[in-house]
């Protein structure tokens, strides 16, 4: 049904370990972003990427990692990670028109738990 | 920073009874968009508002932008139990494609 895909959608590691979470999104479009969706805050955007270049960082732990090796891919690298990063995290992708218009398509997401 | 806020944060309706989602911004809004999420699903985009005083009707669904452009509304007519879910609203930030989106109002239908 989306033409944004995640993987994997469920993920448990521990604080010291390292993986990665992966988006592909398969509609042209030139702008791709990761949001952070738990109980506190329902949807938080992380990070954005126009045409791959990262143009915003919404303060985001040095522990969350992510990059942009081109407009249809994007991964989001996790290192020693705390319990309170436990959420789901949301790929979505658009096209920005000149006027500003964009509609955002969201990928099922990755639940990850971090114990 | 810009803040979009939501109210209610929880409600409960029996089916057949009317439902209304209002959303606020701190700032003035370009256009402001809704989204609705199933449980267990996704955000899914529903509609797009860009006009001071824009209403837009999907079936059930009435979608209303203020005249300031800082608030807007979902009204749902006669709830079906496929209405159950969280419903957010956004509005572009700072940048265009920045979008803010709301704390959401989590519907649930009652059979």
């Amino acid at each position: 049904e989306t033409g944004v895909t995640q993987t994997p959608r469920h993920l448990v590691m521990g604080m010291t370990n390292k993986k990665s979470l992966k988006c592909e999104q398969h509609l042209g479009h030139n702008a791709m972003y990761w949001y952070k969706q738990s109980a506190k805050k329902p949807l938080e955007l992380m990070f954005v990427y126009n045409f791959k270049e990262q143009t915003e960082n919404n303060s985001v732990p040095s522990r969350f990692s992510p990059e942009c090796p081109n407009s249809s891919h994007l991964f989001l690298h996790l290192h020693t990670l705390q319990p309170e990063d436990s959420a789901l995290y949301l790929c979505a992708s658009s096209q920005i028109y000149p006027n500003g218009d964009t509609e955002a398509f969201f990928g099922q997401g990755t639940r990850l738990t971090v114990v | 920073g810009q803040q979009v806020m939501q109210i209610p944060q929880y409600q409960h309706v029996q089916e057949g009874e009317d439902f209304t989602t209002y959303c606020n911004s701190s700032t003035t809004l370009s256009n402001i968009q809704w989204y609705k999420q199933r449980p267990g699903g996704h955000p899914v985009f529903l509609i797009q508002l860009v006009k001071s005083g824009e209403v837009k009707k999907q079936k059930r669904l009435t979608f209303q932008f203020g005249e300031a452009k800082k608030n807007s509304s979902l009204h749902i007519t006669a709830t079906q139990t496929t209405d159950v879910g969280t419903y957010f609203c956004a509005g572009p930030g700072l940048g265009t494609y920045k979008y803010i989106f709301g704390t959401g109002t989590r519907l649930k239908v009652l059979a």
